[in-house]
């Protein structure tokens, strides 16, 4: 069956430093992969999406790759501050062409 | 240009009643999705509805409908209310029939007691 992992233990990390977030998926095939933040209380804001012909796409301080052989993306939030605490969702569509979730990481960025 | 609202953001139920939650779509945009987030998880695919047609639906139950209206807002709504029916609700609205991109609502909190 189709799945999307991500770590499901939060990660906590020093302000200034790199957070690396994982995003793991099995039996898909996806032109696109994206990430949302989500905060307590409120609903998904896109911030990235990265089509499978693109190895690597860069917004400001994230950085997200793709790569469709390890079926794995890798989610980057350079110089990080207490402010991008918050839990992270990575989405594909699935083979009925509709937008899965992963469970999401908590990231928490410590002063 | 507004953005995705939904109503109401909090409501408390008992089982085995009947429960309607609203979605009012981004400006421009013809797609609602509609998914149900547990707490801790991610949020789960209920249906979608393209230019007021249902356009893919997940691994729920028929008590589970929706509507999409001539402006693109849009309905869930719940029958038979279970208890493990308690979650966030969340209304997506997007650009024609595809997935990139999706603006949330900031849910409805439904409780089931």
């Amino acid at each position: 069956s189709q799945k999307i992992e991500q770590n499901s233990e939060a990660l906590n990390i020093q302000e200034g430093k790199t957070a690396t977030l994982t995003c793991n998926y099995t039996n898909y095939s996806p032109a696109y992969l994206q990430w949302y933040r989500q905060d307590p209380g409120r609903g998904p804001v896109f911030l990235l999406l990265i089509r499978e012909n693109e190895k690597e796409k860069r917004k400001e301080r994230l950085k997200v790759t793709f790569d469709t052989t390890l079926k794995q993306s890798l989610f980057h939030i350079t110089a990080s501050q207490p402010a991008d605490s918050a839990t992270y969702l990575c989405a594909l569509e699935n083979q009925g062409g509709k937008l899965i979730f992963g469970q999401g990481t908590e990231l928490s960025v410590k002063p | 240009e507004t953005g995705v609202t939904q109503s109401p953001t909090h409501l408390i139920k008992t089982r085995g009643q009947q429960v309607t939650l609203r979605c009012s779509s981004q400006s421009g945009h013809n797609t609602v999705s509609w998914y149900q987030q547990a707490l801790g998880q991610g949020p789960q695919f209920i249906f979608q509805y393209y230019r007021e047609e249902e356009n893919g639906r997940g691994n729920f139950p028929p008590r589970f409908s929706g509507l999409q209206f001539p402006n693109y807002s849009s309905e869930l709504n719940v029958n038979a209310l279970e208890l493990d029916d308690s979650a966030l609700y969340l209304c997506a609205s997007s650009r024609g029939d595809r997935n990139e991109k999706l603006f949330f609502g900031s849910g409805t909190q439904l409780s089931v007691l």
